[in-house]
C-alpha cells in the first residue's frame, strides 16, 4: 500500500516568497502530523490535527506558519515571508490512533536563499 | 522541562555484534516511547514503541528496555548488520494528554564496520 507521500520533495525559494507543503497521508489515518528537522538534529513537533482540526499547534514558530487540513486528509503546511532559517527538511506524518504508531513520509527539503 | 536526549552521538560497531544505543528523557509524565530509524534522505522509520507500564519489549533483533526510575530508554539490536547504519532516535510522548506530539532526542548515529 501507498505510504505518507510529500511534494515536492525539494523546494527552493528566494527569502521573503511564500511556500506551500503538501502531505498525503495513508488513507484511513486521522492523526497527522508536520515536523521540521533541522541538519544534526532530532525532529521538532510543529502541528497535529485529529481529522480536520488542529488538536496542537504549540509547536508552530511563528505566525509565519500555518497549516491547514480541509478535508481530514490531505494537507498543506503554508510559510508566508519565508526566511533564510525556515531552510529544513518538513515530514509529515500521520497514524491511526493519537498515540498509535506514526508513518512518516520522506520529507520536503525547503532552502530559502 | 520537555528534553529527550542520547548519551552518545555516534557508535561504531563489528558487523555482526550487539549494539546498545542508550536515550535520557526528563518528562516523568512520558507514558509512551518510540524507537526511530532514519536513512540518509529519508523520513523516520518506526522500530519499536513501548509503553510506561512495561519495562522491557523485544521485536525482530530489537529490543527496548525502560527504566522509569533513572528516565532511561535503551535500544538493543542483535547481530547487527550493515543494513542497521543509519541515525536512531528516541521519541517520547504524553498518551495521557491531548495531543499526539512526540518530542525527539537528537539522534545516536549507528556505523556498522564489515
Amino acid at each position: 500500500g501507498a505510504g505518507v507521500s510529500q511534494t515536492p520533495s525539494n523546494k527552493v525559494t528566494e527569502k521573503g516568497k511564500y511556500v506551500e507543503l503538501r502531505c498525503d497521508p495513508i488513507s484511513g489515518h486521522t492523526a497527522l502530523y508536520w515536523y521540521r528537522q533541522s541538519l544534526g538534529q532530532g525532529p521538532e513537533f510543529l502541528i497535529y490535527f485529529q481529522g480536520t482540526g488542529a488538536a496542537d499547534d504549540s509547536g508552530l514558530p511563528n505566525d509565519r506558519f500555518f497549516a491547514v487540513r480541509p478535508e481530514g486528509s490531505v494537507s498543506t503546511l503554508k510559510i508566508q515571508r519565508t526566511e533564510r532559517g525556515d531552510s529544513a527538511v518538513y515530514l509529515c506524518a500521520s497514524s491511526l490512533t493519537r498515540a498509535g504508531e506514526a508513518f512518516f513520509g520522506q520529507g520536503t527539503r525547503l532552502t530559502v536563499v | 522541562g520537555e528534553s529527550v536526549g542520547l548519551h552518545l552521538p555516534t557508535l561504531s560497531v563489528q558487523e555482526g555484534d550487539n549494539s546498545i544505543i542508550n536515550c535520557a528523557y526528563s518528562n516523568s509524565a512520558s507514558d509512551y516511547f518510540i524507537w526511530y530509524k532514519q536513512e540518509s534522505g529519508k523520513g523516520p522509520q518506526f522500530i519499536i514503541d513501548i509503553r510506561s507500564n512495561m519495562d522491557k519489549r523485544q521485536g525482530q533483533r530489537v529490543t527496548v528496555l525502560l527504566n522509569k526510575t533513572v528516565k532511561h530508554l535503551s535500544l538493543q539490536i542483535a547481530a547487527t548488520q550493515p543494513g542497521d547504519s543509519a541515525v536512531y532516535f528516541c521519541a517520547e510522548n504524553m498518551g495521557s494528554s491531548n495531543t499526539g506530539k512526540l518530542i525527539f532526542g537528537q539522534g545516536t548515529t549507528l556505523q556498522v564496520k564489515p
